[in-house]
């Protein structure tokens, strides 16, 4: 199978531009969760979807958001990009049954300047 | 408020022996514990996950222990190989969220040959 896909692997920004990630789960994997990585912060959670819709949210503004389409995709968007945004964004995607771990992808390292 | 705890940054160990890695937590609702393994450039793999009614789990070289009075798991390598040099990260999460993990800071593991 498959892993969990992530582009591009490589993004440079300017500030006050916005940014689009995608990310392909597992084969099968219906639950999407999306994840930063910071020096300063270590990994933290964006949010999950799952169904098409968002179950989980965690404490980001809202300049970062998320959608997943009907094959289980995902993108997540940053708008008015800043210097604090830049970080490995991670996705993982899990069978959202009871003790199913979270696979991630090799994330997409964005740097804003 | 950092709900999960890897108060080691790093761990040095000789080829061969025992590797263990701690991790606290805070927040009782958490009742899934999973440790990942990240190496530089790439997303955290996953090694072997614990829910709240057990006390230990076992997958090849790796084990678990969890101490659910003490708030304590700790993850066991035997016998440590140089390929395990990577970060740690232990995550926590309850069974009914288990998208959305909280992540320790990690502890950097150097298996010495």
């Amino acid at each position: 199978k498959a892993g969990v896909t992530q582009t591009p692997r490589y993004l440079i920004k300017t500030r006050g531009q916005q940014v689009t990630l995608s990310c392909s789960p597992i084969s099968g994997h219906r639950s999407v969760s999306w994840y930063q990585q910071t020096p300063g912060q270590g990994l933290q959670f964006l949010f999950e979807y799952f169904s098409e819709t968002q179950r989980n949210k965690g404490n980001f503004p809202g300049r970062f958001s998320g959608r997943q389409f009907s094959n289980s995709r995902s993108e997540m968007n940053v708008s008015t990009l800043e210097l604090g945004d830049s970080a490995l964004y991670l996705c993982a995607s899990s069978q959202d049954r009871f003790n199913s771990p979270l696979h991630f992808g090799n994330g997409t390292r964005l740097t804003v300047t | 408020d950092q709900q999960v705890k890897q108060n080691s940054p790093s761990l040095s160990v000789q080829e061969g022996r025992i590797s263990i890695l701690n991790c606290d937590y805070t927040n009782s609702m958490f009742d899934y514990f999973l440790w990942y393994k990240k190496y530089p450039a790439e997303g955290p793999t996953f090694l072997i996950s614990i829910s709240s009614i057990k006390d230990k789990n076992e997958d090849g070289r790796f084990t678990v222990f969890l101490n659910k009075s003490a708030k304590h798991l700790s993850l066991h390598i035997v016998p440590s190989q140089p390929g395990d040099s990577a970060v740690y990260f232990c995550a926590a999460s309850d069974l009914g969220n288990t998208g959305k993990l909280i992540f320790g800071q990690g502890t950097t593991l150097q298996v010495k040959p």
